[in-house]
């Protein structure tokens, strides 16, 4: 199994709602990744986990939460979201940190209202 | 990690080779040329990497000059699937956590 599979594929929330994105991978990687990319903009890496501990956090806001509960899951959770964070959420995953390429989810496409 | 230079777009005949260009002039001596793709509503997709050497898998080849300065990736047979945005990447092995700073990327389009 190669693949990382992210739920749901599309999420609309309001500003006032908690909502989680959830990551998925079985390769038995050990670093897991989150990802932000806007419309038409490459995408730009907000976290970094490593053996399930958060390594890098890249001065993200602290209405997104991460979360990894184990070595196959990671999870990111929202709250009093902006319509401006309304983007594509990849997650991605490689055998270490650093050492290897990276394999990515299809996203979460994300719409604040 | 090196800053990357690629054009914004390019067009390629289906069937022919397709090769896109990247500058890396900054390369440092320990960090490694990586390309990856996103096709439209997808996710990146790993292509290839390479030091100093050239490289080919069963996606593409990889060309670095001599200088290390500058890199080509080489689609063989491009197909209409080939259509997506390409990333030249240059990181450090073990990087500060592995960060994969993406640039602008090119934009190729195959056409028939």
């Amino acid at each position: 199994d190669t693949e990382v599979t992210q739920t749901p594929k599309h999420l609309v929330m309001g500003m006032t709602n908690k909502k989680s994105l959830k990551c998925e991978q079985h390769m038995g990687h050990r670093a897991m990744y989150w990802y932000k990319q806007k419309a038409k903009k490459p995408p730009e890496l907000m976290f970094v986990y490593s053996y399930e501990k958060l390594s890098i956090n890249e001065s993200v806001p602290s209405r997104f939460s991460p979360e990894c509960p184990n070595s196959s899951l990671l999870n990111l959770h929202l709250h009093a979201l902006q319509p401006e964070d309304s983007a594509l959420y990849l997650c991605a995953s490689s055998q270490e940190v650093g050492r290897n390429e990276q394999f990515f989810g299809p996203g979460t496409r994300l719409t604040v209202l | 990690d090196a800053k990357t230079t690629q054009p914004p777009s390019m067009d390629c005949a289906e069937g022919r080779a397709a090769n896109l260009p990247c500058n890396h002039s900054t390369i440092s001596g320990n960090e490694y040329v990586y390309w990856y793709r996103q096709i439209h509503s997808q996710g990146p997709q790993y292509i290839i990497h390479g030091l100093k050497n050239n490289e080919t898998n069963e996606m593409a080849s990889l060309i670095i000059t001599e200088d290390r300065k500058s890199s080509t990736l080489i689609l063989p047979h491009a197909t209409l699937r080939d259509t997506a945005v390409y990333y030249c990447i240059v990181r450090v092995a073990g990087n500060q956590g592995g960060k994969l700073i993406f640039g602008q990327g090119t934009e190729l389009s195959v056409k028939p």
